[in-house]
């Protein structure tokens, strides 16, 4: 069984600068979670989707950050425009519908700011 | 709120040496525990966790954790570490199975040859 795909697996660009990042989950899996783990600090969620609906964004800087699960399967977070401290890396999970302790993490994403 | 703590950074020991890794959650129930460990540039992966029942859980790669409601405690151990074990460690817990999962800041472990 394939685990969680994220995609890329890092990203390096200048401030100002858009920049996106692609989550696929385990196939199945309804519930997709968004973390963003600054260095030296354990996950802090961003948004949890229960299939195309976001039940959880309070976490989510709404001015510069964005996030789409169109058809309840893969999903996008955009940063525009990004900022220095958004240097960090961007985790992506799943879980089965309503196992929200039931988490797979993918590898992340680690965006470098300059 | 709930809130979690990893009092160690950094752990050094020696390999095959035995490991405790110590964690403290704040929280007036007893709620959902978790211990997960994360290799370099990888994802995060879920050793073990406690819900409720027997207080002391088993893991994978030969982890247990105890839960220990008077001291608020959920220390991971493990009788003999391996090279292989040198990552960051975090615990985590969430009031209920329907919440979200708060984070420790994590425990760097470093193994000795």
């Amino acid at each position: 069984e394939a685990g969680v795909v994220q995609s890329p697996r890092y990203k390096i660009i200048e401030k100002k600068q858009p920049v996106a990042f692609w989550c696929n989950p385990i196939s199945g899996h309804n519930t997709l979670y968004w973390y963003l783990q600054n260095l030296g600090q354990g996950p802090e969620l961003l948004i949890r989707y229960e299939n195309e609906e976001a039940v959880d964004d309070s976490q989510l800087p709404k001015d510069r950050f964005s996030a789409e699960r169109l058809k309840g399967v893969d999903s996008t977070l955009k940063i525009q425009p990004a900022e220095l401290g958004d240097s960090a890396v961007y985790l992506c999970a799943s879980s089965p519908r309503g196992a929200y302790n039931e988490q797979f993490f993918g590898p992340g994403t680690r965006l470098t700011v300059l | 709120a709930q809130s979690v703590t990893q009092p160690d950074i950094h752990i050094t020991v020696s390999e095959g040496a035995s490991l405790e890794l110590r964690c403290n959650y704040s929280y007036g129930a007893t709620p959902y525990l978790f211990w997960y460990v994360q290799s370099p540039g990888q994802g995060l992966q879920l050793l073990l966790k406690y819900f409720s029942g027997d207080t002391l859980v088993q893991g994978i790669k030969g982890f247990e954790a105890e839960f220990k409601r008077s001291q608020s405690s959920f220390n991971l151990r493990k009788p003999s570490v391996h090279w292989s074990d040198a990552a960051e460690y975090f615990c985590a817990v969430a009031p209920n199975r329907d919440d979200k999962i708060i984070f420790g800041k994590g425990t760097r472990l470093h193994i000795l040859p």
